[in-house]
């Protein structure tokens, strides 16, 4: 089945620093590839999306390419602020019926 | 921008107790909403498809009878946790799908179940 893998622990950072979150995916097609954004206290905001091979997603300052060779959908950002602390997920959907699969989520926390 | 908005956001139950989690498109009508279930430190599990005017439908291993869902309205969607046991405490979140864009899922800020 489908599934999204992103990397262990929360990630903490300096603000400006360079921000890079690591999910790659299983599918048994051509899903589309997205990033969700957890706000504290608040429901889950699509930040970028891609929806084949190559595509770029950006959003934000933030940035996601698919790669359908290596099955990732890497998130980066070049200078992180403190506003850009949240969780990070990562997910997949396939088919019609738009269902998604997502990722573990990564807390990024970044400080002043 | 479409607004998802969820109800209540805590609620505090005695085991045995039947429990309904309301899901509003504020702005949108939504003839498609999903429910999931989030663990601590885990990440969301698809528990259901719910579709206006029909049945919903379940993800393998998730109990009908235990999670009943309503989607009577283009702009609500209830699940039903029936007969809460302490096992049934987590996070549960609803998304609605935007008729007009496709594959964006908007998402309710989530009710906090705590079974007592």
């Amino acid at each position: 089945g489908n599934s999204v893998t992103q990397m262990e622990g929360p990630v903490t950072l300096s603000e400006e620093a360079f921000l890079t979150i690591n999910c790659t995916y299983t599918a048994t097609g051509y899903p589309s590839l997205f990033w969700y954004v957890q706000y504290p206290g608040e429901g889950l905001q699509l930040l970028l999306k891609a929806t084949k091979a190559d595509d770029k997603g950006s959003n934000k300052g933030f940035e996601a390419t698919y790669r359908k060779e290596t099955t990732s959908f890497h998130l980066e950002k070049g200078s992180v602020q403190v506003s850009d602390s949240a969780v990070y997920f990562c997910a997949l959907s396939e088919g019609g019926n738009n269902r998604l699969a997502f990722g573990k989520g990564n807390q990024v926390v970044v400080i002043p | 921008g479409a607004v998802v908005s969820q109800h209540p956001s805590r609620v505090i139950c005695k085991s045995g107790t039947s429990v309904k989690i309301e899901c509003r498109s504020l702005d949108f009508q939504a003839t498609t909403m999903f429910w999931y279930r989030q663990f601590p430190k885990q990440s969301l599990m698809l528990m259901a498809t719910s579709n206006e005017g029909s049945k919903a439908t379940y993800e393998q291993g998730v109990e009908k009878d235990k999670f009943l869902i309503n989607h009577a309205s283009l702009t609500l969607s209830t699940l039903t946790v029936t007969s809460a046991h302490p096992e049934d405490s987590s996070f549960y979140i609803c998304s609605a799908r935007h008729p007009g864009r496709k594959e964006t899922q908007y998402f309710g800020p989530g009710t906090r179940l705590l079974v007592l």
